[in-house]
C-alpha cells in the first residue's frame, strides 16, 4: 500500500507558478499517481493522472521522474480561485479500497 | 447530465436515530465508495462496493452499514452505533479503470 507525503500547506501569489511535491517511495510496478482538488464543502475534483515522464492538460501539469519514487503538481499562472487542497494518491487497478486521501496540501494563494 | 448526486446536502438527525445518506450515479460505473471527513483532515473510506450485491468494509466500517442492490445506487446507513457521526460524507464511483475516482457534492450530517 503505497503512502503518500506532500507539505501541509503553501502559499502563492497570484500568477505564480505553483509546484506541489509528492512522496512515495513504495510505488509498486502497476500504481498510477492520481491528483485531486478539494475546495471547502464540496467533494474532490480529478485534476491529472499520470504513470511515468510528463502529462499535461488544461488546467495542470504533473512531473513524474525516471525512479516514480516522487511526482510534482504544476499549476501555472495560479489565481485566488486556486486556493485549495491538493492530495496526490498512488494506486492501480484493482487498489480501489486501497486508495488513501492524506491530509493534502493545503494551498493559499494571495492577491 | 453524467455525475453522482447525494441528498440531502444538510441533514440534522438526533442522537440515537439511524439516518440514511443516498448515493446515485449514471456514469455506468461499476465501482462506488463512501468516505468521511472530519474538520481539516482528509478522506477515510468506510465502506466500497465494486459489484452490485458486493461490497467491502473500508477502514472505517464500524457503525455504518451499505447496500447495493443497483449499480446506480449506494446508499450509507449511519446507526446509533457510530460514536460521532457528525461529519461530512462523500460517495464517489470509479469506473475501474486506473481507479479515477468520482465525487459528488457530499452530505454534511449534525447529530444534535
Amino acid at each position: 500500500l503505497a503512502k503518500t507525503t506532500q507539505p501541509i500547506s503553501m502559499d502563492s501569489y497570484e500568477g505564480q507558478e505553483v509546484n506541489i511535491t509528492c512522496s512515495h517511495n513504495n510505488i509498486a510496478t502497476n500504481d498510477y499517481i492520481t491528483w485531486y482538488q478539494q475546495f471547502p464543502s464540496q467533494g474532490p475534483r480529478f485534476i491529472i493522472q499520470g504513470y511515468k515522464t510528463k502529462v499535461t492538460n488544461e488546467v495542470a501539469s504533473l512531473f513524474i521522474p525516471a525512479d516514480r519514487k516522487s511526482s510534482t503538481l504544476s499549476l501555472p499562472r495560479v489565481s485566488l480561485s486556486d486556493t485549495a487542497v491538493y492530495y496526490c494518491l498512488v494506486g492501480g487497478v484493482g487498489s480501489q479500497g486501497n486508495l488513501i486521501f492524506g491530509k493534502g496540501t493545503k494551498l493559499s494563494v494571495k492577491p | 447530465d453524467g455525475g453522482i448526486t447525494q441528498s440531502p446536502k444538510y441533514l440534522f438527525r438526533k442522537e440515537g436515530q439511524n439516518v440514511t445518506l443516498s448515493c446515485e450515479q449514471n456514469l455506468n460505473h461499476d465501482a462506488m465508495y463512501w468516505y468521511r471527513q472530519d474538520p481539516g483532515q482528509g478522506l477515510r473510506l468506510i465502506y466500497y462496493s465494486q459489484i452490485v450485491n458486493d461490497f467491502q468494509k473500508g477502514d472505517i466500517a464500524e457503525g455504518y452499514s451499505v447496500s447495493r442492490e443497483k449499480k446506480e445506487s449506494f446508499p450509507l446507513t449511519v446507526t446509533s452505533a457510530q460514536k460521532n457521526p457528525t461529519a461530512f460524507y462523500l460517495c464517489a464511483s470509479s469506473s475501474g479503470d486506473k481507479d479515477t475516482q468520482y465525487f459528488g457534492p457530499g452530505t454534511r450530517l449534525t447529530v444534535l
